[in-house]
């Protein structure tokens, strides 16, 4: 399995700033995926981060808001920007481990966000 | 629509009786099922998949899921409980080995409950 590291693990944040999330995996991925989930709530897919190349948003979800970086093979970043109380979540990121699985996603531990 | 379906938020089950979290799903073609566990504050960790052949899967932890086609279900089972099963358990479809796997479906969730 992939190991993902994700940072922050949480943080407080006031509104109208801006958070960057980190996320680093163990081993090269050809995928790799943010999701939103509301506490005790199921995911929510915000985009698939390609690399190389601009990330692919779901509906209801926009790169002005949420942009993503995946500069290479191992690490992605997304950024929540001029946050508001309704941006309080948890942060997800994934991989697809490619040749490695069959079919599943590994998740980091989540960055969980309150905005005041 | 393709959608993935877990009827029940709770489950409580006494420790050392076997449990039962249900799944259902409609997808079209020929699925790749999968379970996850939450605990608190912590990211999502794979159980175990079905992609095809023996229609019981065993997985972490002790847990088994039987996928049943005519039924489109995929419960997941466990013989004797431990309190330390007590977390979010989530089933999630993808549909097919082709697809994206962004296409991955999560269910609502599933709050498992082990009194001692």
């Amino acid at each position: 399995s992939a190991v993902i590291s994700q940072k922050p693990s949480r943080d407080i944040c006031q509104r109208g700033t801006s958070l960057t999330i980190q996320c680093q995996v163990d081993s090269q991925v050809t995928m790799m995926f943010w999701y939103r989930q509301q506490p005790g709530q199921s995911l929510t897919l915000i985009a698939t981060a390609n690399q190389g190349s601009e990330a692919t948003y779901e509906s209801g979800f926009v790169i002005d808001k949420f942009p993503i970086s995946r500069p290479n093979l191992t690490f992605s970043t997304l950024t929540v920007s001029n946050m508001s109380p309704e941006d309080s979540s948890i942060y997800l990121c994934s991989a697809e481990a490619g040749a490695r699985a069959d079919g599943e996603l590994f998740f980091g531990e989540g960055s969980r966000l309150t905005v005041l | 629509a393709q959608s993935v379906a877990q009827p029940e938020d709770q489950v409580n089950v006494a420790e050392g009786n076997p449990l039962t979290v249900k799944c259902t799903y409609s997808v079209s073609g020929n699925p790749y099922l999968f379970w996850y566990v939450q605990y608190p504050n912590r990211g999502l960790q794979f159980l175990l998949k079905y992609i095809t052949g023996d229609n019981l899967v065993k997985g972490s932890y002790g847990f088994e899921a039987e996928f049943n086609k005519s039924q489109t279900s995929f419960h997941l089972k466990k013989p004797s409980a431990l309190v330390s099963d007590s977390a979010l358990y989530f089933c999630a479809v993808r549909p097919g080995r082709y697809s994206s796997a962004s296409k991955i479906i999560f269910g609502s969730g599933t709050r498992l409950s082990i009194r001692p």
